[in-house]
């Protein structure tokens, strides 16, 4: 069964860091791309950033670009997300989701966390 | 402001029909996939329909997907009480090289 658990939420005050980790298990992580997704509270589902299987192509959301890095351990079979320069807006429930990969070119992510909270505040 | 843009709200009585909305560019929904996403109150978001039409192992028939030019839309047929969650469309953006979202559409049983 595929799982995907996020951690390393929680509150942080604004221009903080926080890391997130995703850890995947019932499939092989290795041959993945894998997504970070958060939604604001009340709010709609914003992509934030994806990193190819082999980590040779990564992506980023242009409201996070230079403050966010992703990145994954094929070995640990987790994936990751450092937070820096943390902002109110960021203030969201992030989740790790996997990419089917189905075709080329496109982002199907087919299995998704359950969440893990981030509240940006002082 | 969503790149793809989806009605906030929708509603319909049981046993009939409701249609959602897409609408995007040349550079996302018009030269990409649709992807379709069904959220209920406090849980992950659930794949529910990909490459515009199809549905995932486990997806009633009573919904489906479609594409015409820069628009999609998602219908379901034969409106349930279950069906009532938020619904988002996605797709790639090549200009953006980013995934967009529609900005959800609330689904009403009345």
């Amino acid at each position: 069964e595929v799982q995907l658990v996020e951690s390393g939420g929680g509150l942080v005050k604004p221009g903080g860091s926080l890391r997130l980790s995703c850890a995947a298990s019932g499939f092989t992580f290795s041959t993945y791309s894998m997504n970070w997704v958060r939604q604001a509270p009340g709010k709609g589902l914003e992509w934030v950033s994806s990193i190819s299987s082999s980590s040779s192509y990564i992506y980023y959301a242009d409201s996070v670009k230079g403050r966010f890095t992703i990145s994954r351990d094929n070995a640990k079979n987790s994936l990751y997300l450092q937070m820096n320069s943390l902002r109110a807006e960021d203030t969201a429930v992030y989740y790790c989701a996997r990419d089917l990969g189905r075709i080329v070119g496109n982002a199907e992510f087919d299995y998704w966390g359950q969440g893990t909270l981030v509240t940006v505040s002082s | 402001q969503s790149v793809l843009t989806q009605p906030p709200s929708a509603s319909g009585t049981p046993g009939q029909r409701v249609t959602i909305s897409c609408s995007g560019s040349s550079s996302n929904v018009g030269s990409k996939y649709v992807y379709w996403y069904q959220q209920f109150p406090g849980t992950a978001p659930k794949l529910l329909i990909y490459t515009n039409n199809q549905r995932p192992s486990g997806v009633p028939d009573r919904f489906s997907g479609s594409k015409s030019g820069t628009s999609a839309s998602l219908a379901i047929s034969g409106l349930r009480s279950e069906d009532e969650a938020d619904y988002y469309c996605a797709a790639w953006d090549d200009s953006l090289s980013g995934q967009v979202f529609g900005g959800g559409t609330k689904v009403t049983v009345l």
